[in-house]
């Protein structure tokens, strides 16, 4: 599984974008990028997941350069509800077993 | 939309005792999974179970660890004898075919 790097930590404020980008030079061929959002005291949730190039579903857009050495998670026009810990995870996400391998996260503070 | 839940939300047992942690994954789903997160820390991998059997597991899911489908619903993880150290929030998941895993609420187990 290849690993990650992401920030720790982030601020923002309600109403704006907020990208949250994610380093995994040796993803291999492959390898699917999956994030997971985490509220405290809950268990993770699935926001969304992607191969190349751009992803966007009701929630986030996923933006994968052509190298997929890094990843960007987007959140428009964030809110209060939005603060949680973002997880990059990087892995061939089709295999029946896969297991999750989380990282430590991106720490995500909005305020007013 | 179908859930994982997980039952007891908290438990409190005492070093050396058993304790008996519940999940009902959703329905269709084919593949279990188990993790755990230290308060403070990462989600951690213990194991996964498809077919009635252990797929894959942790360094961390040694012999004091089993995990029981008893009934076609319910899945269950023992602790045989608990430590201070197993203290943490256990995550029930489970998926389909596809990719995403659902993660249950946890069980907050806290050994005294």
């Amino acid at each position: 599984l290849a690993k990650t790097t992401q920030p720790i930590s982030m601020d923002s404020y309600e109403g704006q974008e907020v990208n949250i980008t994610c380093s995994h030079n040796n993803i291999a061929t492959n390898d699917y990028i999956t994030w997971y959002q985490q509220f405290p005291s809950q268990g993770p949730r699935f926001i969304i997941q992607g191969y190349k190039t751009k992803v966007t579903n009701e929630v986030a857009s996923l933006f994968i350069p052509a190298d997929r050495k890094s990843s960007t998670l987007s959140l428009p026009r964030v809110s209060l509800s939005d603060t949680a810990v973002y997880y990059c995870l990087v892995g061939d996400m089709k295999g029946g077993f896969q297991k999750l391998v989380f990282g430590t996260g991106t720490r995500l503070l909005v305020s007013p | 939309e179908p859930e994982v839940t997980q039952t007891p939300s908290h438990q409190v047992t005492q070093m050396g005792q058993e304790v008996i942690l519940r999940c009902v994954p959703i329905s269709n789903h084919l593949y279990f999974y188990w993790y755990r997160q230290i308060l403070g820390q990462k989600v951690e991998f213990l194991v996964s179970f498809y077919n009635n059997e252990i797929s894959e597991k942790s360094e961390i899911f040694d012999d004091q660890f089993s995990v029981e489908r008893p009934d076609g619903s319910n899945f269950t993880l023992k602790i045989r004898s608990t430590k201070l150290e197993d203290s943490a929030m256990y995550f029930c998941a489970s998926k389909d075919s596809f990719y995403e895993q659902y993660f249950g609420p946890g069980t907050r187990l806290t050994v005294t």
